[in-house]
């Protein structure tokens, strides 16, 4: 299986835009995916497909793909964003892989 | 409202065993593929095993393979993780979660979770 590579952490100022990036060898021929975890709460998915969002989730999310490396992106952070950001992928022998996570710190 | 419960976490010996199951509501159940998605203290994600819709393809991290089993019974609405052979490394939140599924099409990511169900193991 593969690994998938995160910043352990990345600090923004309130109402700024926060870069996640995600680095993976597979990344350019496999869809990544991304979920915010708040403390005491199971994940929530944020972005899938790269780039797509899930209904419910603010268009001030975004995410998009560049070669082995994915980035999420969230433009106007708010303080609420705090949380835990994991990417994910997917081989295609069905391991399911996640990053080590990245703590997101609003300022 | 979509929801996925889980249960059968507790306190387990090295060497011990446990069952968990996650009741699905809500949802048309058997056709999704299903996850168990570990999260050990104060660390990130693991992916522990998949189940498609129909039980046909299973597939475990390394780190389990060959002491978990994955299973689930439609006409239940219920997916199960037997877990034997249990190591102190197995503790964990154990979250049961759903397949990612859109204008007809699925994908390898979750959308739908548990709030999880914890399992210590420990002598």
């Amino acid at each position: 299986s593969y690994e998938l590579t995160q910043p352990p952490s990345v600090s923004v100022s309130p109402g700024q835009t926060a870069r996640i990036t995600c680095s993976g060898d597979a990344l350019p021929k496999q869809y990544a995916y991304w979920y915010q975890q708040k403390p005491g709460q199971a994940p929530v998915l944020v972005i899938y497909k790269d780039s797509e969002r899930p209904s419910g989730i603010p268009e001030r999310v975004s995410g998009s793909s560049s070669g082995t490396t994915v980035t999420l992106s969230i433009s106007g952070v708010q303080a609420e964003d705090e949380a835990d950001y994991y990417c994910q992928s997917a081989d295609s022998s069905g391991t399911v892989v996640f990053g080590g996570g990245t703590k997101l710190t609003v300022l | 409202e979509v929801q996925l419960v889980e249960s059968g976490g507790g306190l387990v010996k090295p060497g011990g065993s446990l069952r968990l199951s996650c009741a699905a509501s809500e949802f048309t159940f058997s056709y999704y593929t299903m996850n168990w998605v570990r999260q050990a203290p104060g660390k990130g994600l693991e992916w522990v095993s998949s189940i498609s819709s129909s039980s046909s393809f299973i597939y475990y991290a390394d780190s389990v393979k060959g002491r978990f089993t994955i299973s689930r019974d439609n006409g239940k609405n219920a997916l199960y993780l037997q877990m034997n052979s249990l190591r102190a490394e197995d503790t964990a939140v154990y979250y049961c979660a759903r397949e990612h599924c859109t204008n007809g099409v699925c994908y390898p990511a979750m959308d739908v979770w548990g709030k999880g169900t914890t399992v210590t193991v420990s002598s």
